[in-house]
């Protein structure tokens, strides 16, 4: 999956708890990306970065924030995860004039 | 929302035959890209189309694009049990954020 790792792979949390969820990557790319995937709405964009301290809001950011501090690592955090949140998270990577996007292998996340 | 929308939403068929699913979006594009996931992983690139073609070959895939309807289609030739997963279609507009539709789940029958 190009280099892309997401952690923790599976997690169950308490609604109202922080929640940080982590794409790692070791193909240099600039772009980075987080969706979510629920039954019948497909993937959705929750936040971007196109580099370093480079961050924006995608269509479904509401509850979401992120960071990236280095090329390799952007976080996602629940900043208080509640039961609409459950979901599956994608991270995913690309390049600047480069349109295939490489996907992680995905974080089910189940808040109860 | 840009997400764009897939028909059919689960398609079923022998192996053998062609398999073909649909999108549609809502914006102008500058490429349109399939994705495909099989249960429980990440999505993989399979073909991109470039907003000024209007057919694109790779193997048993083949796709186009019709901007003037704003949709595109996918099909899969000689379908085999290994292509059972979902597909999806993603549009990227002027940034480089892609915008997924709401997938098709293809079962191919041995």
């Amino acid at each position: 999956d190009a280099g892309i790792t997401q952690s923790p792979r599976h997690k169950v949390t308490e609604t109202g708890t922080p929640v940080t969820l982590r794409c790692h990557q070791t193909e240099n790319h600039r772009y980075m990306y987080w969706y979510r995937q629920d039954p019948g709405h497909g993937l959705r964009l929750i936040h971007y970065s196109y580099g370093v301290k480079d961050t924006d809001k995608g269509e479904v950011s509401d509850g979401y924030s992120v960071s990236r501090s280095k090329t390799e690592d952007f976080l996602l955090t629940l900043e208080s995860a509640t039961s609409s949140q459950t979901s599956v998270y994608f991270c995913a990577i690309s390049e600047p004039g480069q349109p295939e996007a490489f996907f992680g292998q995905g974080t089910r996340l189940t808040v109860v | 929302s840009q997400q764009g929308e897939e028909d059919p939403q689960a398609l079923s068929i022998q192996e053998g035959e062609n398999a073909t699913m649909n999108c549609s979006y809502k914006t102008s594009i500058n490429n349109l890209q399939w994705y495909r996931q099989n249960s429980g992983r990440g999505l993989v690139h399979l073909i991109l189309i470039r907003s000024n073609e209007r057919e694109k070959h790779s193997g048993r895939l083949r796709v186009t694009l019709d901007t003037s309807k704003k949709s595109s289609s996918l099909l899969i030739t000689a379908s085999r049990a290994a292509d059972t997963a979902s597909y999806f279609c993603a549009h990227q507009t002027g940034a480089n954020n892609l915008f997924f539709g709401t997938g098709t789940r293809l079962t191919v029958i041995p």
